[in-house]
């Protein structure tokens, strides 16, 4: 287990579709984490998975958003219907409680 | 509403002196503090950390030290080398009952000039 894997590494979709990220967190990390960053920006929280059970979210994720932790493994993040706003760094990560995040490499979205 | 502050985007340091990273806050409820450095194209990965019941902590050349009165924390990078190049990030959580959601700043760029 080399680390918090994301997939894809980069996509780029047209506005309107609707896409899916994956999240492979640390194996022995019971909480992960999706956030998002745009340019010039620090990581801002979407939500967060205490096993499978979605705990927190922010007011940022939109209903066109929805994420899963279906076995409280890997989690998936979709948004439906694209905006030209959606264009961002999706970074998920992972930890133990009490301790500081894991990141995955992140999911460079672009809407055209 | 920005609870963390980090007023300079970008600091350039000669090779060999010392680079200060500041990173400011808002809500008197945090009590956990991570700096992070990002690469282009990758993650951010963490760094140091500090808690509330302490004023600093050291890891080889990084050092972050917290004054609390102040809600302010710097990083201490010495010596600087050139592979310290990037941005560096600092963030910060409250206790919660559900989970540890952290507030990032938004980045100082470092430059490290050999």
């Amino acid at each position: 287990d080399t680390g918090v894997s994301q997939n894809p590494r980069h996509k780029i979709t047209k506005r309107g579709q609707n896409v899916t990220f994956r999240c492979d967190p640390i194996s022995e990390h019971n909480r992960l984490y999706w956030y998002r960053q745009t340019l010039g920006q620090g990581p801002e929280f979407l939500t967060y998975f205490q096993n499978e059970a979605q705990l927190e979210k922010s007011r940022l994720l939109s209903d066109r958003f929805s994420a899963e932790r279906p076995k409280g493994s890997f989690s998936t993040l979709e948004i439906q219907r694209t905006e030209q706003g959606d264009s961002a760094m999706y970074l998920c990560a992972s930890s133990f409680p009490g301790w500081g995040y894991t990141f995955g490499s992140g999911t460079r979205l672009t809407v055209v | 509403d920005q609870q963390v502050k980090q007023n300079s985007p970008s600091l350039s340091v000669q090779e060999g002196r010392i680079s200060i990273l500041n990173c400011d806050y808002t809500n008197s409820m945090f009590d956990y503090f991570l700096w992070y450095k990002k690469y282009p194209a990758e993650g951010p990965t963490f760094l140091i950390s500090i808690s509330s019941i302490k004023d600093k902590n050291e890891d080889g050349r990084f050092t972050v030290f917290l004054n609390k009165s102040a809600k302010h924390l710097s990083l201490h990078i010495v010596p600087s080398q050139p592979g310290d190049s990037a941005v560096y990030f600092c963030a910060a959580s409250a206790p919660s009952n559900t989970g540890n959601q952290f507030y990032f700043g938004t980045g100082t760029s470092l430059t490290v000039i050999p």
